[in-house]
């Protein structure tokens, strides 16, 4: 069974840094690319970064670029995404989400429950 | 890309046939999938491709469309289907979703 569980979601002063974690199990981790997606407060979803199965490739939305870092590592089955520079508007539950295929091109077919952030001094 | 939902919001009683909409501002072929949301839960992906039906959706779920034109169509609408539903983009990063749809029963 396809589990996603983020954590490290809380409350951060605007311009400081969160780094969050996803951990996969049920599946062969490092089959997969995986994204990150997020959803502001009474906002829709706005898609973040993708990387690619091994981590050779990485793509970010306008919105997160150079602010936001995605890794993952696949001997432990985690994901990550580095916030640095936060903003009010960075407020939101971070989900995580399993691309159907290695390469960065695909459906996202398996999500975490998601993790919030508020930023907010 | 932009992407965009008709209407924002509806309301259906059970039983009736719904129709949503997205329309993508250039040609993204069949590179859309459509997402099902429900408050406090995680996103669930209802069909990819535009038109194919996820493992485990109920098949009054179907999707169409190619190009710039896409619909969701829940042939017979139930109270579970309460939802907001997104599509999605996937032939040019940034990958981008629909403002969403929003589902009531009336």
């Amino acid at each position: 069974q396809v589990h996603l569980v983020e954590s490290g979601g809380g409350v951060v002063q605007p311009g400081r840094s969160l780094s969050l974690s996803c951990v996969a199990s049920g599946f062969i981790f490092n089959n997969y690319a995986f994204h990150w997606v997020r959803q502001a407060p009474g906002k829709g979803l706005e898609w973040l970064a993708v990387i690619s199965y091994d981590g050779g490739h990485k793509y970010f939305a306008d919105s997160v670029k150079g602010r936001f870092t995605i890794s993952r590592d696949n001997s432990n089955d985690t994901l990550y995404l580095q916030m640095n520079s936060l903003r009010t508007e960075d407020t939101a539950v971070y989900y995580c989400a399993r691309g159907r295929y290695p390469t960065i091109l695909s459906a996202l077919d398996f999500w975490g429950q998601g993790t919030l952030v508020i930023v907010s001094s | 890309i932009q992407m965009t939902q008709s209407p924002s919001s509806l309301s259906a009683s059970v039983g009736d046939r719904v129709t949503i909409t997205c329309q993508a501002t250039q040609d993204i072929s069949n590179y859309l999938h459509w997402y099902q949301h429900k408050p406090g839960k995680a996103p669930n992906l209802l069909i990819s491709d535009a038109s194919n039906l996820e493992t485990g959706v109920p098949s009054r779920f179907s999707g169409s469309g190619s190009g710039t034109e896409f619909t969701l169509t829940i042939s017979s609408l139930q109270p579970e289907d309460i939802a907001t539903y997104y599509c999605q983009q996937y032939d040019n990063i940034p990958y981008t979703f629909g403002p969403g749809t929003k589902l009531e029963i009336k």
